[in-house]
């Protein structure tokens, strides 16, 4: 058990509908990251928050959209879902400082299967 | 922006050998350099990292890799392969612009071990 916490694992649905994937961070750890692995596409960071408030966004759709709540979990929406959003949608956590980052590195999830049809 | 090749998609060794997967990065700033393992239908687990110490880094089940600033390399090795090694492996290297440290990925390299 890393720590991080995502649900669900498995997601399947149809085009066109919305989906929420949620993530719990390790205790301490103020900072979530989105990435999406996909078979063409690799690992792609999708975005960036820390406590709270959104730091940087990567490769994220507009149809996408992400929070953090005051309890520090975060939750990931996609929407209008398309065949090709069909992919593992990772969340990582991290402490904020260069310094901890150092020691501590980035723990992920066992992520979330998400299957459109 | 950071960037990370993998050579390599696949690499085949025997049980035993050597493993060496090799991974080049580009960065405009001293990077912090990843290896990620990530076993069939699991996360991704942290196998090493690079933050500016020691540039021979060790890290769990008996993998390391060197830091070598002049070929922008950090590839990392195992003396002896064990069949529990086949996954597939990531290198990658954190981007620290505006303090956010996301991180840039490898397209992976699929280690195969052969009794």
């Amino acid at each position: 058990d890393s720590g991080v916490t995502q649900t669900p694992k498995h997601l399947i649905t149809a085009t066109g509908q919305r989906v929420t994937l949620r993530c719990s961070p390790r205790s301490g750890d103020l900072s979530v990251y989105w990435y999406q692995q996909s078979l063409d596409q690799g690992l792609q960071f999708l975005i960036h928050y820390y406590n709270g408030e959104e730091r940087a966004k990567g490769n994220i759709l507009e149809r996408f959209s992400a929070q953090q709540f005051p309890d520090l979990h975060s939750e990931l929406n996609l929407s209008s879902l398309e065949l090709g959003d069909s992919a593992l949608y990772f969340c990582a956590s991290s402490a904020r400082t260069a310094f901890e980052l150092a020691n501590y590195g980035y723990t992920f999830g066992s992520g979330t299967r998400l299957t459109v049809v | 922006a950071q960037s990370v090749t993998q050579l390599g998609s696949h690499v085949s060794v025997s049980e035993g050998a050597l493993v060496l997967l090799r991974c080049n990065y580009s960065s405009s700033v001293p990077p912090y350099l990843f290896w990620y393992v990530q076993y069939p239908n699991q996360g991704l687990q942290l196998l090493l990292k690079y933050t500016s110490a020691a540039t021979l880094v060790k890290g769990i089940n008996g993998f390391e890799a060197e830091f070598k600033k002049s070929e922008t390399s950090f590839h990392l090795t195992k003396p002896s392969a064990h069949m529990s090694d086949a996954a597939e492996y990531f290198c990658a290297v954190s981007d620290s612009g505006a303090g956010s440290y996301q991180l840039t990925f490898g397209k992976g390299t699929k280690l195969s071990v052969i009794p």
